[in-house]
């Protein structure tokens, strides 16, 4: 089976950085995902990692070093509106998508 | 923007009912897939269909079925509903490396 490894909350104050890890042992590998899901809705795409290093997009980045086996997802300057899970997968061959349980960040006042 | 629709958010069933879930896309995906979403479990892929009339199972196929009779359309079926399929449920569509996912339908088997 593949396993896939993120906290299971976190909480932060608006205007703070967070960094939500990923460790993933899986029997294959072709890229890692990073979604955000609001309550009650769908999951929403942020970022693709394929190759090791920072990926950068506004307020969030996404790095990736695949001989760890380990990604973060980084939160800059933290909203109320981040307030969401936060999913890892791993695209473990062809489209298929192994998810970690999700990640809930809570950003307070 | 790429749209996925699910037909109802909300779904109450009796156990032993057979259960018709559709997603539809409108960006000509190749790749369409079917999840479920339990607490602590997160997504798990049930079945996916990467052309009309192919299908895939996942890794947790056992009481459900799919069908795929049109390109833009993805049905799950559950012969025979029972509880422990009370769960979320999430399609998504691809059509290389990214997947867009519907709203979701919550369906409650009693």
């Amino acid at each position: 089976g593949q396993n896939i490894d993120q906290p299971t909350e976190m909480t932060a104050t608006e205007g703070a950085i967070v960094q939500i890890n990923c460790t993933y042992q899986t029997s294959g590998f072709n890229g890692l995902f990073w979604y955000q899901q609001h309550a009650g809705e769908a999951p929403t795409f942020l970022s693709y990692n394929v190759l090791d290093g920072l990926e950068e997009k506004g307020r969030f980045s996404s790095f990736l070093s695949r001989s760890k086996g380990y990604s973060y997802l980084l939160l800059k300057e933290l909203q109320m509106k981040d307030s969401a899970s936060y999913l890892c997968a791993v695209r473990v061959t062809g489209y298929k998508l192994s998810f970690g349980a999700g990640t809930t960040v809570t950003v307070r006042a | 923007d790429v749209k996925v629709t699910q037909s109802s958010r909300y779904l109450v069933k009796r156990t032993g009912e057979k259960v018709f879930l559709e997603c539809v896309q409108d960006m000509d995906h190749e790749n369409m897939f079917w999840y479920r979403q339990d607490p602590g479990l997160g997504l798990r892929l049930i079945y996916f269909s990467y052309d009309v009339k192919m299908k895939e199972k996942g890794d947790i196929p056992e009481g459900y079925s799919v069908s795929r009779e049109k390109k833009e359309r993805f049905s799950l079926i559950l012969e025979s509903a029972s509880t422990n399929q009370t769960s979320m449920y999430l399609c998504a569509s691809s059509w290389e490396d990214t997947q867009y996912f519907g709203p979701g339908t919550r369906l409650t088997v009693l």
